[in-house]
């Protein structure tokens, strides 16, 4: 069974850099079979897809984010991992994790992480 | 971006009603339509992919359908497990998400 666990502060300064970790157990980021995703709700602004990226580190972000983000594989820790550079309180949001074959959907979800950007 | 936009915002429904939510994007994105269902505090569950491909284990009574710019989930006979929010998502672009309809008790 595949699981996705989000690690990561809960609590991050505005301007700073939001770091967030995704733990896969039951498959291999290294597999070549899927995508890895970030997506993140706010009540503001619904569930927002933040980017993937491929086992070949090929990487694709939402605009929207402005090159503030940044998505890499570790493979010796079977993780990917989030950064979000320039937070400000518009961040605040649940962060999830989540894995998709393709374009067929998110398949595996994390059970998410809350991350509050407050001084 | 494209936008997906979903209709109702929210319903009331009794258990065994048959339930339609729509989903209309804001271009044609041929069948890279996804819908999902949440319940509080839990992740996502995908549903269905594709625009009618149902997920392994997803109850039968669950079914999409359309193409291009406008799209259908269908809950054919409304369960006590089922309340919960639902959302559209599409995989032509960027991904984006619909706004979510809530789907609750009469």
């Amino acid at each position: 069974q595949v699981r996705l666990q989000e690690s990561g502060p809960g609590l991050v300064k505005p301007s700073q850099t939001l770091s967030l970790a995704c733990t896969v157990s039951g498959d291999s980021v290294n597999s070549g079979s899927y995508y890895w995703n970030w997506i993140r709700q706010s009540a503001g602004t619904g569930l927002e897809w933040i980017g993937r990226i491929y086992t070949s580190g090929f990487t694709n972000y939402n605009p929207s984010l402005k090159g503030r983000v940044t998505i890499s594989l570790d493979t010796s820790k079977n993780q990917f991992s989030l950064k979000l550079n320039s937070v400000n309180a518009t961040d605040t949001a649940v962060y999830f994790c989540a894995r998709s074959p393709g374009v067929e959907g998110l398949d595996v979800w994390g059970q998410g992480t809350t991350v509050t950007v407050s001084s | 971006d494209i936008q997906v936009t979903q209709s109702p915002s929210s319903l009331s429904a009794s258990v065994g009603d048959r339930v339609t939510i729509t989903c209309r994007a804001s271009q044609s994105i041929n069948k890279f339509l996804n819908w999902y269902q949440q319940k509080p505090g839990k992740a996502p569950k995908l549903l269905i992919s594709a625009a009618s491909s149902l997920q392994s284990g997803v109850p039968l009574r669950f079914s999409g359908s359309g193409s291009g710019t406008e799209f259908t989930l269908t809950i054919g006979s409304l369960q006590p497990e089922d309340f919960a929010t639902y959302y559209c998502q599409q995989s032509y672009t960027t991904w984006t998400f619909g706004q979510g309809t809530k789907v609750d008790i009469k």
